[in-house]
């Protein structure tokens, strides 16, 4: 299978650890977004990258996250000092290079659950 | 902010009926999504509508886009339980951004 994939699938950490999740984006994608889910709303975006450059943040992320793509494939998303209200599922999405079509092809999300 | 307003916010209905979900907003958008979204699962692209007044068909689903380009409607004719799920609208803002904006969904049950 060569879709996204995200890892891990499930997390459950206790209030004030560090955790990291990482994506592997379609192979031939170069844009890469990182959204989260709580539940009952939909996805909001959180971040996204084309190759390695981070174009855009939503304020949505505090100082506490951070994403990379170093080398332009795989991405990670780190929380430092993780608290409840960041449980969620965190949904990575990779597109084509082609222009921008609203087309979105997303992971099976990797859920955060804070203690 | 651009916000996406979806109704109804949760839908039960027999196989066989037909229904409509609405996706609303004030703002003007350059390209409306739907994505389908079961479980535990991200959710999947199902159609995408850029120009006002467009209607697509998907077998048993229209998707429509308002002339305007500020609310879209999906259709379902005949549901099946197969399609339950949530249906999440999004929308993709003038001015060049890639940044998708999602309403908060329209929880579908089919029961059989």
């Amino acid at each position: 299978d060569t879709g996204v994939s995200q890892d891990p699938r499930h997390k459950i950490t206790k209030r004030g650890q560090n955790v990291t999740f990482r994506c592997d984006p379609i192979s031939e994608h170069n844009r890469l977004y990182w959204y989260r889910q709580t539940l009952g709303q939909g996805p909001e975006f959180l971040t996204y990258f084309q190759n390695e450059a981070q174009l855009e943040k939503s304020r949505l992320l505090s100082d506490r996250f951070s994403a990379e793509r170093p080398k332009g494939s795989f991405s990670t998303l780190e929380i430092q000092r993780t608290e409840q209200g960041d449980s969620a599922m965190y949904l990575c999405a990779s597109s084509p290079q082609t222009g921008f079509t609203g087309e979105l092809f997303f992971g099976e999300g990797s859920r955060l659950t804070v203690l | 902010t651009q916000l996406l307003e979806q109704s109804p916010q949760f839908l039960s209905i027999q196989e066989g009926e037909n229904l409509t979900v609405y996706c609303n907003s004030s703002s003007v958008f350059s390209s409306l999504q739907w994505y389908r979204q079961e479980p535990g699962e991200g959710p999947v692209l199902l159609v995408t509508v850029v120009t006002g007044g467009e209607v697509k068909k998907l077998k048993r689903l229209t998707f429509q886009f308002g002339d305007a380009r500020k609310d879209s409607s999906l259709h379902i004719t005949a549901a099946q339980p197969g399609d339950t799920g949530l249906y999440l609208c999004a929308g993709t803002a003038q001015g060049g951004s890639e940044k998708l904006v999602f309403g908060k969904g329209t929880k579908l049950t089919v029961n059989p």
